[in-house]
C-alpha cells in the first residue's frame, strides 16, 4: 500500500527567506515521487520528479528536493522564496508496478512582502 | 503543442440535470484518468483507464461514469449530480510506457463544477 502525508498545510515565508515544505511517504514498492505546484485558479504543474538516479533532484524555478529513504521522506525546498513562489504544493506517490497516482492533502505556501 | 484539453472550463448545473465533461490528449498516450480536487483533501482519482475499452474505478467512483472508446478522448459523465459533486475535475494522461511509473501525469487546465 502506498501512502503520502504533506506534513503542513499551510507554511507563511518572508519574501527572500528558504522555503521547506515536508513530505513523507510510505510506499511497498520502489517509490517514484513528484512534486506538483498549483497557482491559483491555474492546473498542476510538475516541479520535479525522483527517478532513482539521484537523492538530490532539481526542478524548476529553484526549487529541490531530497529523497531520503531511511526517513521515508521527500521535502521540498527552495534557498529563497519569491513572491511568485505563492501556491499551494502537491507531493505525490507512485510505485513501479502500480497505476495508481497518491496525492498528499497539499500545502497552501505564502511568501511575505 | 502536447496537451490535455478539457471543456467545459467552468459549469452551473442544477441537481439531476446529467452532463459530459470532455476530455481530450494530443499526446497518443495509453492511459488516462479523472481526479477530483476538494480543499483539505487533495486530488482524489475517479476512475482510470489504461488503454481503450479498459476502464476502472478509482477511490471516488461513485456517482460517475466513464468512457474510453477512443485513444485520444476519457469523457467523465455525471448521470445524476447532486451537491456533493462540486469540485475542481482534472483530467490527466500518462507517457505509453506505463511499466516506469517514473513517468509523470500531464494534465488538464481542470473544470470548476457547481450543482445547485
Amino acid at each position: 500500500a502506498q501512502s503520502v502525508t504533506q506534513l503542513d498545510s499551510h507554511v507563511s515565508v518572508s519574501e527572500g527567506t528558504p522555503v521547506l515544505l515536508r513530505c513523507n511517504y510510505s510506499s511497498s514498492y520502489s517509490p517514484s515521487l513528484f512534486w506538483y505546484v498549483q497557482h491559483p485558479n491555474k492546473g498542476l504543474q510538475l516541479l520535479l520528479k525522483y527517478t532513482s538516479a539521484a537523492t538530490l533532484v532539481k526542478g524548476i524555478n529553484g526549487f529541490e528536493a531530497e529523497f531520503k529513504k531511511s526517513e521515508t521522506s521527500f521535502h521540498l525546498t527552495k534557498p529563497s522564496a519569491h513572491m511568485s513562489d505563492a501556491a499551494e504544493y502537491f507531493c505525490v506517490v507512485s510505485g513501479l508496478g502500480t497505476y495508481k497516482y497518491i496525492f498528499g492533502t497539499g500545502t497552501r505556501l505564502k511568501v511575505l512582502a | 503543442e502536447a496537451q490535455v484539453t478539457q471543456n467545459p472550463r467552468y459549469l452551473i448545473t442544477v441537481t439531476g440535470k446529467k452532463l459530459t465533461v470532455t476530455c481530450s490528449q494530443n499526446m497518443n498516450h495509453e492511459y488516462m484518468s479523472w481526479y477530483r480536487q476538494d480543499p483539505g483533501l487533495g486530488l482524489r482519482q475517479i476512475y482510470y483507464s489504461m488503454n481503450v475499452e479498459v476502464t476502472d474505478k478509482g477511490d471516488v467512483p461513485e456517482g460517475y461514469k466513464v468512457s474510453r472508446k477512443e485513444k485520444r478522448n476519457f469523457p467523465l459523465i455525471l448521470e445524476s449530480p447532486s451537491p456533493n459533486q462540486t469540485s475542481l475535475y482534472f483530467c490527466a494522461s500518462r507517457n505509453p510506457l506505463a511499466e516506469s511509473s517514473y513517468n509523470e501525469q500531464f494534465f488538464g487546465p481542470g473544470t470548476r463544477l457547481t450543482v445547485l
